[in-house]
């Protein structure tokens, strides 16, 4: 079975100041993870995923997560906030030798980032 | 250039009733999906289709009909409304169901049950 979870509901941050959500997930094989982003009355947009190679991957609006095996963590990172980026954010994982269900995503239960001035 | 969508936007109707979701993309996807958000915004998937063909079919009331005329439509029908129906409904797709491509989501439509 594949798992994610995030710890957090809410996280506030300064703008300017460096902002990390925290994702963990559990699957049998080998995870392929996503963050998704969604505005007040707007559906998920992709942000960046990790399917294998280089740990830190980078995707849009300046963010980037590190893929971390051995604490089977995904956590989504940005060096400086910015008002706009308050939003809630999803992490996602499916499980690389799932068979039988497709493209099958298990979605966390979100966090709510403001930054604020 | 709209890729993934849905309509309508809102939909109000009385406890009983039948309603339909339609969705379109036009991204040359071949996979396509509806969600369930609930009032705390949590996420789950109900049905998936791959090329016309039904993959993922989660635990949800037979009330609930999808229906895909053809790979770049997938439409959502519900019988017999009941309260616990309201929620926002997504639609989303991808190329392919390996995994490893992202998911693009419609904005969504925001069923109210009176």
């Amino acid at each position: 079975a594949q798992s994610v979870a995030q710890p957090e509901d809410q996280v506030n941050v300064a703008e300017g100041n460096p902002l990390t959500v925290k994702c963990t997930y559990s699957v049998s094989g080998n995870p392929y993870l996503f963050w998704y982003v969604q505005y007040p009355n707007r559906g998920l947009q992709f942000l960046l995923k990790y399917i294998t190679g280089d740990n830190l991957v980078k995707g849009s609006y300046g963010f980037e997560a590190e893929f971390n095996k051995s604490q089977t963590s995904f956590h989504l990172k940005k060096p400086s906030a910015l008002v706009s980026d308050s939003a809630l954010y999803f992490c996602a994982v499916r499980d690389s030798i799932l068979t039988g269900g497709g493209n099958k995503l298990t979605f966390g239960t979100g966090t709510q980032l403001k930054v604020e001035l | 250039d709209t890729a993934v969508s849905q309509t309508p936007k809102y939909l109000v109707t009385q406890m009983g009733n039948d309603k339909s979701i339609k969705c379109e993309q036009n991204l040359g996807h071949d996979t396509m999906y509806w969600y369930k958000q609930d009032s705390k915004k949590f996420l789950k998937i109900m049905f998936s289709y791959n090329n016309k063909e039904l993959i993922i079919n989660e635990t949800v009331p037979n009330r609930f009909s999808p229906k895909s005329p053809d790979k770049a439509h997938l439409n959502l029908h519900i019988n017999s409304l009941e309260l616990g129906d309201s929620a926002v409904y997504f639609c989303a797709s991808s190329l392919g169901t390996g995994g490893n491509q992202p998911q693009h989501f419609g904005d969504g439509t925001r069923l109210s049950i009176l």
